[in-house]
């Protein structure tokens, strides 16, 4: 595997489960980010974790749990989901060298909450 | 705080005529200015990026952009369409949050290419 990984690509739940959406990056960076992607809206920076500490929660609702246990992996823990949660979900990552740097995406977890 | 703004939401030009997609931007420092292209049911993908020294920019697949300070804009531009560059464009700005980078992106403008 190369790259920015993601697990599930789908995924369909109810609003009283619990799932976990995984990404994997096979860069050797230091900083991984989680973004939402909804229809018609800007993407929106959810967490930014930099050597495995959260540097930015971007008000995101207590329903979303971000867990990064070591910089190539990191993960978004859902439970109690609401419609309106419905959305891509975009894993990426970059070096974590500052401001300039690129950031490589993975191709997303597509979630749809019943 | 920083924004963006994409003002065509859409556009669609024929294949072999010249493209430019407008971005501006609000940014209170230099702004670190980037350009990412998502292609059905995949990531974003780099295009190219501006953080300083020469204004106008080249990227990958033939594209290029150009920074004007003075209009806020950072505007996108290829001189020939092909058909497969048919996508959804991102402009983003970013600054540094520790040393990683928080990016702010507009909300896109999608490019349809008629044969």
């Amino acid at each position: 595997e190369t790259g920015v990984t993601q697990t599930p690509r789908h995924l369909v739940m109810g609003m009283t489960n619990k799932k976990s959406l995984k990404c994997e990056q096979h860069l050797g960076h230091n900083a991984m980010y989680w973004y939402k992607q909804s229809a018609k809206k800007p993407l929106e920076l959810m967490f930014v974790y930099n050597f495995k500490e959260q540097t930015e929660n971007n008000s995101v609702p207590s329903r979303f749990s971000p867990e990064c246990p070591n910089s190539s992996h990191l993960f978004l823990h859902l439970h109690t989901l609401q419609p309106e949660d419905s959305a891509l979900y975009l894993c990426a990552s970059s070096q974590g060298q500052g401001a300039s740097e690129t950031q490589y995406f993975g191709p997303g977890t597509r979630l749809l909450v019943l | 705080a920083q924004s963006v703004t994409q003002p065509d939401i859409h556009i669609t030009v024929s294949e072999g005529a010249s493209l430019e997609l407008r971005c501006n931007y609000s940014y209170g420092a230099t702004p670190y200015l980037f350009w990412y292209v998502q292609s059905p049911g995949q990531g974003l993908q780099l295009l190219l990026k501006y953080f300083s020294g020469d204004t106008l920019v080249q990227g990958i697949k033939g594209f290029e952009a150009e920074f004007k300070r003075s209009q806020s804009s950072f505007n996108l531009r290829k001189p020939s369409v092909h058909w497969s560059d048919a996508a959804e464009y991102f402009c983003a700005v970013g600054r540094p949050t520790g040393t990683a980078s928080k990016l702010t992106f507009g909300t896109g403008t999608r490019l349809q290419v008629t044969l």
